[in-house]
């Protein structure tokens, strides 16, 4: 089955830094890449996806990128904010078969003042 | 998302006794999960059904059983509770169809067997 690995477990960033968070996937047949977020004692939310036809993806401050040669996607968060601090998940999915999410272990992003 | 909802939404029982977590949905989607959370161990996924008679394992459904009694609901039940099912469970929803692979969470029921 699909492997996902998420780093680091645990990031801190003053505002107005830039963050990004990486994974690796095992399954070469993995091909859409969503990013959940959640927010202290809420539940988990989409914030952005990314397939595997598309190499970039970008929506206001946060952007995913996909290697599919090296089976890594990423989370680049920009001009971070306070209520960007929150736990992120990526996962990985094979359409193809079962609409399936595998999630990764989580980050822990904490943006401070 | 009020349209996924779960009771309870706090649980404490105790080893060995049997108890049930519910999750309805107002979406009309056909796709539900049961999802357990724990800290470094991200969200793991313990059954999945697709349609009303459809019921799938995930990667820890030892412990745990499912019953999909509607499109619109789900529920999860722990036939003897241990200390380790201690944790956070999601049920999530996803719809059949253009946008499949979103899935929308319920709140979430926080369960502590002692």
């Amino acid at each position: 089955g699909e492997n996902v690995e998420q780093h680091p477990s645990t990031l801190s960033v003053q505002e107005g830094d830039s963050a990004v968070i990486k994974c690796t996937y095992s399954d070469s047949a993995s091909n859409y890449f969503p990013w959940y977020k959640q927010e202290l004692g809420k539940r988990p939310q989409l914030i952005i996806d990314i397939r595997s036809n598309v190499g970039e993806k970008k929506d206001q401050r946060i952007a995913v990128t996909l290697n599919k040669t090296a089976k890594h996607f990423s989370l680049h968060i920009t001009e971070t904010q306070p209520e960007d601090s929150a736990v992120y998940f990526c996962a990985a999915a094979n359409t193809g078969t079962a609409s399936k999410l595998t999630f990764g272990t989580g980050t822990r992003l904490q943006v401070t003042l | 998302d009020a349209d996924v909802t779960q009771t309870p939404r706090n649980r404490i029982t105790k080893t060995g006794k049997r108890i049930m977590l519910e999750c309805s949905q107002t979406k009309g989607h056909d796709r539900m999960y049961w999802y357990r959370q724990d800290p470094g161990l991200g969200l793991r996924l313990i059954y999945y059904s697709f349609d009303v008679k459809d019921i799938n394992k995930g990667e820890i459904s030892d412990g745990y059983s499912v019953s999909r009694q509607a499109q619109a609901k789900f529920s999860l039940s722990l036939e003897s509770a241990i200390p380790n099912q201690t944790a956070l469970y999601f049920c999530a929803t996803s719809d059949l169809g253009r946008d499949q692979e979103t899935q929308y969470f319920g709140p979430g029921t926080r369960l502590l067997v002692l």
